[in-house]
């Protein structure tokens, strides 16, 4: 069975904080690995993906770091806002599958 | 592009109706998926259809379940009969899935079902 094991299911991050969200996966076929963001009554939308040949990606506040040998990845939210609160879904893709973590709500207080 | 477009939005219905949840994904997109979404299960991915072809349906939870693309344009999931335990949301996906894409799935707005 593929499995994508995310953590922590909660995350509580006071404004201005970081947020780290983890993820790890098994299967090595994966060559993509998402981040989405998931607002109340909204449907998932890709937040930052990276692919295994580089170790780590950055986009704004957002940065994802891969470790292949370990076969894990992260999240990292600095500089975290409260307009960042929601669920967020790390995942792993191949071939014309993609495999979701279990999700992470993550709260930032004000 | 108006992205994937799902109804019903909301759906409430009696156990043992039929419901038929819809989908029109992104044009130009040649992959869908159907996932469900609760609380206890997280994400849960249905099916999926590539080029319009069923590739896995093993998500699919029972016999009530089904689910058809007649075309690139819209795609159909169905209960009959349904259950409380059906109630969660529904998504759809669409994907452009090839040698150099990115898999980037566009979500819908999902269908909220409740089964009373």
């Amino acid at each position: 069975q593929q499995q994508v094991k995310q953590s922590p299911q909660s995350l509580i991050v006071q404004k201005g904080g970081i947020s780290i969200i983890n993820c790890a996966y098994e299967n090595t076929a994966f060559d993509y690995f998402p981040w989405y963001q998931q607002f109340p009554g909204k449907g998932p939308a890709l937040l930052i993906a990276i692919r295994p040949d580089v170790s780590e990606k950055k986009e704004g506040r957002f940065t994802i770091s891969f470790n292949k040998s370990a076969k894990q990845f992260s999240l990292h939210i600095m500089d975290s806002q409260p307009g960042d609160s929601a669920t967020y879904f790390c995942a792993a893709a191949g071939g014309f599958k993609t495999i979701f973590g279990a999700g992470t709500r993550l709260f930032v207080k004000a | 592009d108006a992205g994937v477009i799902q109804s019903p939005r909301h759906e409430v219905t009696e156990m043992g109706q039929e419901v038929t949840l819809r989908c029109k994904p992104i044009s130009g997109h040649n992959s869908l998926f159907w996932y469900r979404q609760t609380m206890m299960r997280g994400l849960e991915l249905l099916i999926y259809f590539n080029n319009n072809v069923p590739i896995d349906d093993s998500g699919m939870p029972e016999d009530r379940f089904s689910a058809k693309m007649p075309n690139a344009s819209f795609s159909t999931l169905k209960i009959q009969p349904s259950e409380p335990r059906d109630s969660a949301v529904y998504f759809c996906a669409s994907s452009l899935v090839g040698r150099r894409s990115s898999y980037e799935q566009y979500f819908g707005p999902g269908t909220r079902l409740t089964v009373t």
